[in-house]
């Protein structure tokens, strides 16, 4: 299996522009969730899904991110309009049974 | 609000001696506690989950233990080696699924 895969693996943007991160997890995974991770903040949860359907949202910072997740192999975290604070390393790790979360190699975002 | 702290931001000891992370959380019962490895640039990789019943797991060289009373959970790695430098994430369940992570531990062992 190839594991949680993400892309892109980087993004640069300038303050403004929508972003769009992209995640395929592993299949037969029946959760996704989406973190990001700053130096200052740690590890953070911002939203999760269980088949197709959020579950929790409430670590989404504000109405400029969005997740989407049309099937069971592909989910969307969108920010728009992105602001230089949004600068972080975003994951997405899917899950078989809601305990053990597989990771995926991350997308690094720097916005301008 | 649940809060998670790991006692120490940096380790750092010797090849073949034990290694002992702290995790310590505040204003939660989680049902079960998870350690992750985290290298650079890399995500987490699942270690241990450890429940609220059980005391201690291990698993190879480590070991995971669990005091819901001191609310605190120990992570040992034995015998450390270089390979074993990265650094460790404690997290907690929260309602049934999610987890909140702490900040982590980088070990550094050295040869």
């Amino acid at each position: 299996d190839a594991g949680v895969i993400q892309s892109p693996r980087h993004e640069v943007t300038e303050m403004g522009q929508e972003v769009t991160l992209r995640c395929k997890p592993i299949s037969g995974h029946d959760y996704l969730f989406w973190y990001r991770q700053t130096m200052m903040r740690g590890l953070e949860l911002l939203i999760y899904f269980n088949n197709n359907v959020p579950i929790d949202d409430s670590g989404m910072p504000e109405d400029r991110f969005s997740a989407k997740m049309p099937n069971a192999s592909f989910s969307t975290l969108k920010i728009q309009p992105s602001e230089p604070r949004d600068s972080a390393v975003y994951f997405c790790a899917s899950s078989p049974e809601g305990s053990e979360q597989f990771f995926g190699p991350g997308t690094r975002l720097t916005v301008l | 609000s649940q809060k998670i702290e790991q006692n120490s931001e940096a380790l750092n000891i010797q090849e073949g001696k034990t290694a002992t992370l702290t995790c310590n959380y505040t204003n939660y019962s989680p049902a079960y506690l998870q350690w992750y490895r985290q290298d650079p640039g890399r995500g987490p990789v699942f270690l241990l989950l450890i429940r609220e019943n059980e005391k201690e797991k291990r698993k190879e060289r480590l070991k995971v233990t669990f005091d819901t009373t001191l609310k605190q959970s120990l992570f040992h790695i034995t015998a450390s080696q270089p390979a074993d430098s990265a650094t460790y994430l404690c997290a907690l369940e929260k309602a049934g699924t999610a987890l909140i992570f702490g900040k982590g531990t980088t070990l550094s062992v050295s040869s």
